[in-house]
């Protein structure tokens, strides 16, 4: 069974602060989502990096698959309050119906 | 587009009840269909996945069931649910074959069920 850590599970910083979440398997994993999930709702799909070494920008976030697809980070730059939420990363394998999510980082960015 | 509708968006039930939540896609055929438990803020158990009609494979053995009676409806029941039950169900779908590549998970809002 693959496995995705992410780490922090927790972080809970100022208003324009910059910050980075890990996500890391020893498993090569042929796409990587990342998603955002706020309180009560469901995770929404923030980007799919599928090459080893892309990197993705939107708006202040930061996406980045490591070169052996094994591991990715995300990175945002002055961070404000909606930024708040759980930011869950999963794994695709070809072949597979099924992804393999890690189990979060909660964020919380304070006013 | 396509559009995951998910009901009800909150539930307290007994223990011993019957549960049924049912979600429904629209917008595309035969998706990949998944119901989902989280517990408070963190990340997600899968409980059932289908990839067409009738064909549904369950992952963690426990007093759930799920059935997908029509292509794009996915309905998880239980016939008397237990204080461990409670938490945040979620329903998603993936377009249909393999979950690799651009074929990410669309989520449904969600059901809180409490069981008292």
């Amino acid at each position: 069974t693959q496995l995705l850590e992410q780490s922090p599970q927790f972080l809970s910083i100022q208003e324009g602060e910059n910050l980075t979440v890990y996500c890391n398997s020893s498993s090569v994993f042929s796409s990587l989502q990342w998603y955002r999930q706020e309180p009560g709702e469901g995770p929404v799909l923030l980007v799919t990096v599928v090459t080893g070494g892309e990197v993705k920008k939107l708006k202040r976030l930061t996406f980045q698959f490591g070169d052996a697809r094994k591991d990715s980070s995300l990175h945002i730059t002055a961070a404000q309050p909606g930024d708040t939420g759980l930011y869950l990363c999963a794994g695709g394998e070809g072949g597979s119906y099924i992804p393999t999510f890690g189990r979060g980082t909660s964020l919380i960015v304070h006013p | 587009s396509q559009t995951i509708h998910q009901w009800p968006a909150t539930l307290v039930q007994p223990v011993g009840s019957p549960l049924s939540l049912e979600c429904t896609v629209e917008g595309t055929s035969n998706p990949n269909l998944y119901w989902y438990r989280q517990a408070a803020g963190r990340g997600l158990q899968l409980l059932f996945y289908s990839v067409g009609i009738g064909q549904i494979s369950s992952e963690v053995p426990q007093n759930l069931s799920a059935s997908r009676p029509q292509d794009r409806q996915f309905i998880l029941s239980s016939k008397k649910l237990l204080l461990s039950d409670s938490g945040f169900y979620l329903c998603a779908w993936s377009v249909p074959g393999t979950v690799s590549y651009n074929s990410p998970l669309h989520f449904g809002n969600g059901t809180r069920l409490t069981v008292t």
